[in-house]
């Protein structure tokens, strides 16, 4: 059972870019989801997904796409990076019934460091 | 959506003090506030939680505490060890999980 697994755990990239953090989990999870941690900001929620098939926004949504094609993946894509992205990056999965969510709690992957240049 | 507020930012105790932390919420229908410690260059890691019907839990050195009418709840750390020294997030949960913006706890021995 290997959890919630994040590729790559470091990216440099150059302004405008494109990328997709990989986030994948073996724990049956309906509920998925994408935070960027920054300096004395927290865990900040960018998407997240109730299911396979469904997403939604978060707090900071603006220059991510995701989707929901499996149980198993949730991918994060970066169209044109920039500075302002740089960030440690982690995918957190949880249980959930479907098109609700449960009090459950998340379980993190180990994170990836992007650097925007 | 959600909006949680976490003080102090920082907390500095010597070994074997107290430590308490405090989060408030804004979303009267979250219900579920999980607490978590993040060490250096790790992932956050669970310590404890608490569910909104609920008012206090405890797991050794730690409890939670949850006043829903005020929509605030508590970190309590009892006997600090040098070992508790990381960061520390707060989080309410309605439809998605928000944080707080943590606190860095120093415990000198």
């Amino acid at each position: 059972n290997a959890g919630v697994t994040q590729t790559p755990k470091f990216q440099v990239l150059k302004t405008g870019q494109s990328m997709t953090l990989q986030c994948a989990q073996d724990m049956n999870h309906e509920y998925m989801s994408w935070y960027r941690q920054d300096p004395g900001m927290g865990l900040r929620l960018i998407h997240y997904s109730v299911g396979a098939g469904i997403t939604d926004q978060g707090e900071v949504p603006n220059g991510y796409n995701v989707s929901r094609s499996t149980t198993e993946d949730f991918p994060l894509r970066l169209l044109s990076a920039a500075p302002s992205q740089t960030s440690v990056y982690f995918c957190a999965s949880s249980y959930s019934n479907w098109g609700t969510v449960l009090n459950s709690p998340l379980h993190f992957g180990n994170g990836t460091r992007l650097t925007v240049t | 959506g959600e909006n949680v507020e976490q003080h102090p930012s920082t907390l500095s105790v010597q070994e074997g003090d107290s430590a308490v932390i405090k989060c408030t919420y804004s979303d009267s229908a979250s219900n579920y506030f999980p607490w978590y410690k993040q060490e250096l260059g790790k992932r956050p890691q669970l310590i404890i939680d608490i569910r909104s019907n609920v008012g206090e839990k405890k797991d050794q050195r730690i409890a939670v505490t949850l006043n829903k009418t005020a929509k605030h709840f508590s970190l309590h750390i009892t006997e600090t060890q040098p070992e508790d020294s990381a960061v520390y997030f707060c989080a309410a949960k309605k439809s998605d999980m928000r944080f707080g913006a943590g606190t860095r706890l120093t415990v000198k021995p």
